[in-house]
């Protein structure tokens, strides 16, 4: 399997219920990101993860909670969430330093929807 | 702070016209620019790029000079096709940053036969 893969596609869920969304990277990235996709917002960066280690947080609510066990694995831990959350959700990987590069390479996402 | 400004509205088209999408981008230094595609149901598909002040990316058929002297990068494609349908988000990431992207609103081309 190659690119960035994540699960579930599509998932709903209760306020009250606990989920985690996953992210695996098979292109020997070491930075990880997560990305908000909601109806006609522009897309959100959440967080930034550089060789393992939280480097961005952008004023996201505690309810999300994000995990980067290892430069391949990204997870975004869900709590509480409100309907407004619904979204989609984007991972995304890229290489740093940036070089003469710097794009990210997306999942195709996980559809959240808050019941 | 950065930024991506994209022309307003979807883009309705017939099948072998051309396509112009217009992307501005503020920045404080000299960034990467973009172009991603989503199709949909579909994550965001990398679709070209340009790292420098007038570089042409190009990929399927699609160009984009990078305009310093107008911060600019739109997007062109002579023929389109129906299954060029989707929608175009333009972006700029920092060299020296994270490589956090920024994205302009996106655009919605819908391609008629």
């Amino acid at each position: 399997e190659t690119g960035v893969t994540q699960t579930p596609r599509h998932l709903v869920m209760g306020m009250t219920n606990k989920k985690s969304l996953k992210c695996e990277q098979h292109l020997g990235h070491n930075a990880m990101y997560w990305y908000k996709q909601s109806a006609k917002k522009p897309l959100e960066l959440m967080f930034v993860y550089s060789l393992e280690e939280r480097v961005e947080n952008n004023s996201v609510p505690s309810r999300f909670s994000p995990e980067c066990p290892n430069s391949s694995h990204l997870f975004l831990h869900l709590h509480t969430l409100q309907p407004e959350d619904s979204a989609l959700y984007l991972c995304a990987s890229s290489h740093l330093p940036s070089g003469a590069g710097g794009e990210a390479f997306f999942g195709q996402g996980t559809r959240l929807t808050v019941v | 702070g950065n930024s991506v400004t994209q022309m307003e509205g979807p883009v309705t088209l017939s099948e072998e016209a051309f396509l112009t999408i217009n992307c501005t981008y503020t920045a404080t230094g000299y960034p990467s620019l973009f172009w991603y595609v989503q199709y949909p149901g579909e994550g965001l598909q990398l679709l070209l790029k340009a790292t420098k002040a007038d570089d042409k990316g190009s990929n399927k058929g699609f160009e984009a000079t990078y305009r310093k002297e107008t911060t600019s990068f739109h997007l062109e494609k002579g023929s389109v096709q129906v299954s060029d349908s989707a929608v175009y988000f333009c972006a700029l990431s920092e060299k020296d940053g994270n490589n956090r992207l920024a994205f302009g609103k996106g655009n919605q081309v819908v391609v008629i036969p």
